[in-house]
């Protein structure tokens, strides 16, 4: 079992939703975690962070963790076009070496 | 300019020739990585170097070699490739402390025929 399970999608959404983006893990040492966005054919890129429980918001992004059910989550509050990328679900442990999930593709049409 | 970049950003080559991917990054940043990206398996890392006479292999380094030629570069070679090393290859830099950030390089799409 992958260390950090991520839905690849596609998902695909009207301009304006709100959209939630959603990775679970299995590793109890983990205590950052992270989302990367990646534009097509770019390189990923932080979006945000959190450390251990907790809810962080910048923006329109909303980046939750629930350590006790190793659940995070990242919501997109009125979603645009540009939102459209690949979004990567990575944690850090001990070993602080990154831990990537495989990435959800997201299309928000307008 | 770019922070990281890689060279070539595509190369095609045949089954059994060396190759070598270039990294640079302006930074200042000890630590680099090696990735490759595939559809369905997103990123794995290859190698991984901490500081110049620091070189790590990842999940996937059968098939792979790397080079720290300075604080700045991080070469990765296929000795002889083969077609299912046909990937994007992704270099990354990071500085040390508890919450890591790294950033990636534009990439580097490889086909191996």
């Amino acid at each position: 079992q992958k260390e950090v399970e991520q839905d690849p999608g596609p998902l695909s959404v009207p301009e304006g939703a709100i959209v939630s983006l959603n990775c679970t893990y299995s590793n109890s040492a983990f205590q950052y975690f992270m989302w990367y966005r990646q534009y097509s054919r770019k390189g990923p890129e932080l979006l945000m962070y959190t450390y251990s429980s907790g809810n962080k918001e910048d923006g329109r992004f909303t980046a939750q963790v629930d350590k006790s059910s190793k659940y995070i989550s990242l919501f997109i509050r009125d979603s645009q076009p540009s939102d459209s990328a690949t979004y990567l679900c990575v944690s850090q442990g001990g070993s602080e070496k990154l831990v990537f999930g495989k990435g959800t593709k997201l299309t928000v049409n307008p | 300019d770019a922070d990281v970049t890689q060279t070539p950003r595509n190369r095609i080559t045949k089954t059994g020739k060396r190759i070598m991917l270039e990294c640079s990054q302006t930074k200042g940043h000890d630590r680099m990585y090696w990735y490759r990206q595939d559809p369905g398996l997103g990123l794995r890392l290859i190698y991984y170097s901490f500081d110049v006479k620091d070189i790590n292999k990842g999940e996937i380094s059968d098939g792979y070699s790397v080079s720290r030629q300075a604080q700045a570069k991080f070469s990765l070679s296929l000795e002889s490739a083969i077609p299912n090393q046909t990937a994007l290859y992704f270099c990354a830099t990071s500085d040390s402390g508890p919450q890591e950030t790294q950033y990636f390089g534009p990439g580097t799409r490889l086909l191996v025929l």
